[in-house]
C-alpha cells in the first residue's frame, strides 16, 4: 500500500514568510497528488490538484511542484488567512491523505 | 454553488447503526462520483468509500469493509452511509464530497472538489 508522509508536521512562520510544505509517497504516484487546507472547524478546502494546477479561485501565492514520490505545497508570501493544517492526498490507488502539516503565527 | 449537507449523524452505543444522509444541490447529482471521508478528533483526514455517479461501483476503505455500506438515491439527489457494527474508532466527523475528475497532460486525476460541513458521529456507551 502506498504510505503518504508530510513534512514537517508543523511550522511557526511569520506574515510574509515563504513556506513550504513537503509530501512523499512511498512509490512513484506520477502527479496524482492534490493538496487541500483546513480551519478549525471547517471542512477542508481544495487548492491544488494534479500536484501544479491551481483551483479556481485560490490566490495565486499557492503553488505546487512534484512528480513521483516528491511534491511540495508553497505559499510565496504567508498572509494572515492561511494559518491553517495543509493536507496532501493521492489519488493513483484508494485515495489517501498525508498527515498534515499545521501552519501557526511565529 | 454547490452545496452539499450532511445529516444524521449523533450518539450511539458500540455495536450500534446509524444512517448519514449528504443532501446535494446546485450540480448535477447523478454525473458525479461521491465519498465520504472522516475526520477522529483531533486527528487527519480519512477516505471512508465511494460511489460512481450510477451506482454501479463502489468502494470502501479497509476499516470499515463489510460495515458501512453507501449508496445514492439521483431522484433525490441524495448520498448516503449506513454504518453497523459501530466501534469507539469510527467516532469523528463524517463529510459527504463531490469528486471531480480532470485530465491534466494525458492522464485523469482525481480529487474532492467540494466539502459538506460535516456531521458528527459519536460511539460511546
Amino acid at each position: 500500500d502506498i504510505q503518504m508522509t508530510q513534512s514537517p508536521s508543523s511550522l511557526s512562520a511569520s506574515v510574509g514568510d515563504r513556506v513550504t510544505i513537503t509530501c512523499r509517497a512511498s512509490q512513484t504516484i506520477s502527479t496524482y497528488l492534490n493538496w487541500y487546507q483546513q480551519k478549525p472547524g471547517k471542512a477542508p478546502k481544495l487548492l491544488i490538484y494534479a500536484a501544479s494546477s491551481l483551483q479556481s479561485g485560490v490566490p495565486s501565492r499557492f503553488s505546487g511542484s512534484g512528480s513521483g514520490t516528491d511534491f511540495t505545497l508553497t505559499i510565496s508570501s504567508l498572509q494572515p488567512e492561511d494559518f491553517a493544517t495543509y493536507y496532501c492526498q493521492q489519488s493513483h490507488s484508494s485515495p489517501l491523505f498525508g498527515g498534515g502539516t499545521k501552519v501557526e503565527i511565529k | 454553488e454547490v452545496q452539499l449537507l450532511e445529516s444524521g449523524g449523533g450518539l450511539v452505543q458500540p455495536g450500534g447503526s446509524l444512517r448519514l444522509s449528504c443532501a446535494a444541490s446546485r450540480f448535477t447529482f447523478s454525473s458525479y462520483a461521491m465519498s465520504w471521508v472522516r475526520q477522529a478528533p483531533g486527528k487527519g483526514l480519512e477516505w471512508v468509500s465511494d460511489i460512481s455517479g450510477s451506482s454501479g461501483n463502489t468502494y470502501y476503505a479497509d476499516s470499515v469493509k463489510g460495515r458501512f455500506t453507501i449508496s445514492r438515491d439521483n431522484s433525490k439527489n441524495t448520498l448516503y452511509l449506513q454504518m453497523k457494527s459501530l466501534r469507539a474508532e469510527d467516532t469523528a466527523v463524517y463529510y459527504c464530497a463531490k469528486e471531480e475528475a480532470t485530465m491534466v497532460r494525458g492522464v485523469i486525476i482525481y480529487y474532492f472538489e467540494y466539502w459538506g460541513q460535516g456531521t458528527l458521529v459519536t460511539v460511546s456507551s
